[in-house]
């Protein structure tokens, strides 16, 4: 089954931009499926940030849209999470998943926890 | 758009069943039969338990069912164990936005 690995800095600034990068193994990113990010602040419920399809098509949250930029690299068979000018309400654990389709995520990564802080 | 309602907790005693429902609108789950379930153990990633209302995806026990009637959806545990106390979340597809939305979650307790 498809594993799903993501990294980046535990630690973001205020006004930063915050990336992310998720690795996948057992499975090649070009050959299909919905490739996604979803957050949990601490203690709180799971939000969709956004996901892309394997040939480059992207949706978005439309509460977070003027500042995610989802990406997909085939070459190294990784995707990745750009959140741009970050507060401290953007603390969260940031998971990484895909799915056959859109609407539903099969396969999720370990989750990565970000906090936003000076 | 608005995160699906959920309540907040439910319980329930090992061996019976429950009823968890998530609530949305005629424009998300009342749309199409996208809405997809997950459980979510303390410290843990989700896992897909219910997908499309009603399919459970290979490897899931069939004491897991959903359904769905007009704009809520449901899932239902039965003769419920130990282990299946957790965080259990819904989400649905919004096709005028092609977006997805989650539920709050609701905490699942068995006493």
């Amino acid at each position: 089954q498809v594993q799903l690995q993501g990294s980046g800095p535990g630690l973001v600034k205020p006004s930063e931009t915050l990336s992310l990068t998720c690795s996948v193994s057992r499975y090649y990113i070009s050959s299909g499926y919905y490739w996604g990010w979803i957050r949990q602040p601490p203690g709180k419920g799971l939000e969709w940030i956004g996901s892309i399809y394997h040939s480059g098509s992207t949706y978005y949250n439309p509460s977070l849209k003027s500042r995610v930029t989802i990406s997909v690299d085939t070459s190294k068979n990784h995707f990745s999470l750009q959140l741009s000018s970050v507060a401290a309400t953007d603390t969260a654990v940031y998971y990484c998943a895909c799915g056959r389709w859109l609407q539903f995520l099969d396969y999720w990564g370990q989750g990565n926890l970000v906090t936003v802080s000076s | 758009q608005s995160a699906l309602t959920q309540p907040a907790s439910v319980s329930g005693s090992p061996g019976q069943s429950i009823t968890i429902s998530c609530t949305g609108t005629s424009s998300d789950v009342g749309d199409y039969n996208f809405v997809s379930w997950y459980q979510q153990h303390p410290g843990k990633a989700p896992k897909l338990m219910i997908y499309d209302v009603s399919n459970r995806p290979s490897g899931v026990s069939n004491r897991f069912s959903g359904s769905k009637s007009g704009n809520t959806a449901s899932l239902t545990i039965s003769g419920l164990q130990a282990e299946d106390e957790a965080d259990y979340y819904c989400s649905s597809y919004i096709s005028s936005t092609t977006n997805v939305v989650f539920g709050g979650g609701t905490k699942l307790t068995v006493l």
